[in-house]
C-alpha cells in the first residue's frame, strides 16, 4: 500500500511565484526523500531529510518534516517554467529496504 | 557517468508473448529494484534485490519475474504478458540494500503496451 499521500494533486503557478507541496504518511519512518519527475522519464532525487530533522534546505529547496503530524513539504521558491514535473515524496521505515513512494503532485509553472 | 539504463524504452507487444526488460547499473550498487507507475496508483515496487543472488517480491509482483546474476544487471521477465501489464516500468538502483535513506538512482524508463 502507498505511505505517502501528496497534496495538491497538481498545482498551476505563474513564473516567479512560490510552489509548496505536501505530503503525508501513516507509519514511522527513518527519512523521507523528495524526487523529481519530467514527463515520462525517470525519477531524479533532490532532497533527503532524517526523521530527527525539521527543515533542510538546497538551493531553491526547502523541506519540511513534522514527525508529530506525519507530514512533510517541499517549498520550491522564485519558480522557472523549467521546474513543471511531477514531485514524489519517498518514505524510507526503520526495517527493510523498502522506499515507499507517494502518487505525486503535478506541478505547472508557467511562463 | 553513472547511470542507469534499461531496454527496451518503448515495446508494444502481444498477449502471451514472453519478453524481457534489461537494466543496468555501472555504480556498483548492491541494491536494485522494479517499479511500476500507473496513472493515480503512483509507483508500485514490483521486485526488488539486495545483492547478487538475492531477490525479493515488491507489492505487485503477479505476472513477473526477476534474475540477479551479476551486480550490474538485473532483468524483469514477463512470462505470459497480459494487458493489465501495460505500464511505465522503472528499474532504479542504490548503493547499499540496507542504508534506506541512500538515494535511489532511477532508469529513463520503458512504455510497455501490451495489446
Amino acid at each position: 500500500s502507498q505511505q505517502g499521500e501528496e497534496d495538491p494533486q497538481a498545482l498551476s503557478i505563474q513564473e516567479g511565484e512560490n510552489a509548496t507541496m505536501n505530503c503525508s504518511y501513516k507509519t514511522s519512518i527513518n527519512n523521507l526523500q523528495w524526487y523529481r519527475q519530467n514527463s515520462g522519464r525517470g525519477l531524479v532525487h533532490l532532497i533527503l531529510i532524517r526523521s530527527n530533522e525539521r527543515e533542510k534546505h538546497s538551493g531553491r529547496l526547502r523541506v519540511t518534516l513534522d514527525t508529530s503530524k506525519k507530514s512533510s513539504s517541499l517549498l520550491i521558491t522564485a519558480s522557472r517554467a523549467a521546474d513543471t514535473a511531477s514531485y514524489f515524496c519517498a518514505t524510507g521505515g526503520w526495517e527493510g529496504s523498502r522506499l515507499t513512494f507517494g502518487e505525486g503532485t503535478q506541478l505547472t509553472v508557467n511562463p | 557517468e553513472a547511470q542507469v539504463t534499461q531496454n527496451p524504452r518503448y515495446l508494444i507487444t502481444v498477449t502471451g508473448k514472453k519478453l524481457t526488460v534489461t537494466c543496468s547499473q555501472n555504480m556498483n550498487h548492491e541494491y536494485m529494484s522494479w517499479y511500476r507507475q500507473d496513472p493515480g496508483l503512483g509507483l508500485r515496487q514490483i521486485y526488488y534485490s539486495m545483492n547478487v543472488e538475492v531477490t525479493d517480491k515488491g507489492d505487485v509482483p503477479e505476472g513477473y519475474k526477476v534474475s540477479r546474476k551479476e551486480k550490474r544487471n538485473f532483468p524483469l521477465i514477463l512470462e505470459s504478458p497480459s494487458p493489465n501489464q501495460t505500464s511505465l516500468y522503472f528499474c532504479a538502483s542504490r548503493e547499499r540494500w540496507d542504508r534506506v535513506s541512500l538515494e535511489q538512482y532511477f532508469g529513463p524508463g520503458t512504455r510497455l503496451t501490451v495489446t
